[in-house]
């Protein structure tokens, strides 16, 4: 399975864009990108995942490189209920046909956001 | 909907004994899975469905059954409960396996003494 590498932890200001780095340098051609983030003692929600091209949603973007071996996830404007581990995970396409499609989570960023 | 639910959220056990975390989805997801994590770390998988009837293991299995009799529950057994199965759980689901989004219950915070 392709793997992923994350700062441990950043910090931004309240209302300031933050850029969280991903890299997947060993990512294979079917496999999407997802994020997901984990607030303090909640479960893990997703917030966004993308294959080739930049997405866009209502909570975040998301920028691959070109060569996929890279992403970064951005908040437009970060507020304090932002403050959370951000996962960044590999998760094989649909072109794989049968089983589960398993998600590989790493250790993550912890993101801090000041007042 | 209720999404994904899972009960207890809070259970201490002693070493030996055996328990059962439930997990249950009113959303007609195909795939529901169990998660650890262990302090500072991301999730590790424990078992997964991909149906009613179907179950398979994941990357930490040992010390851990499941079942999948139905398509809105799936439980996680503790066989013999040790203190290295001291973690938070967490079941997910998503709809098949063209679904994108996983969605997390809230998390069971399990301590054997």
């Amino acid at each position: 399975d392709a793997k992923t590498t994350q700062p441990n932890s950043m910090e931004s200001n309240e209302e300031e864009p933050v850029h969280l780095p991903c890299n997947h340098s060993t990512i294979s051609g079917t496999d999407y990108i997802h994020w997901y983030r984990q607030l303090p003692s909640q479960g893990p929600e997703y917030v966004i995942h993308g294959l080739t091209s930049n997405v866009n949603n209502r909570m975040a973007s998301l920028a691959i490189a070109e060569d996929r071996k890279s992403s970064t996830l951005i908040l437009h404007r970060a507020t304090l209920r932002d403050a959370a581990v951000y996962y960044c995970i590999l998760r094989r396409g649909q072109l794989f046909s049968g089983g589960y499609n398993k998600l590989i989570f790493g250790a993550g960023t912890r993101l801090a956001v000041h007042p | 909907n209720a999404g994904v639910t899972q009960t207890p959220k809070f259970q201490v056990l002693k070493t030996g004994q055996s328990m059962t975390l439930q997990c249950a989805q009113d959303m007609n997801h195909e795939y529901m899975s169990w998660y650890r994590q262990d302090p500072g770390m991301g999730l590790r998988l424990i078992h997964y469905s991909v149906g009613a009837g179907i179950t398979d293991q994941g990357e930490v299995p040992n010390g851990y059954n499941v079942s999948r009799s139905t398509t809105e529950d799936f439980p996680l057994r503790l066989l013999s409960a040790a203190p290295s199965q001291t973690s938070v759980y967490f079941c997910a689901s998503r709809i098949n396996n063209a679904g994108n989004t996983i969605y997390f219950g809230e998390g069971s915070w399990l301590t054997v003494v």
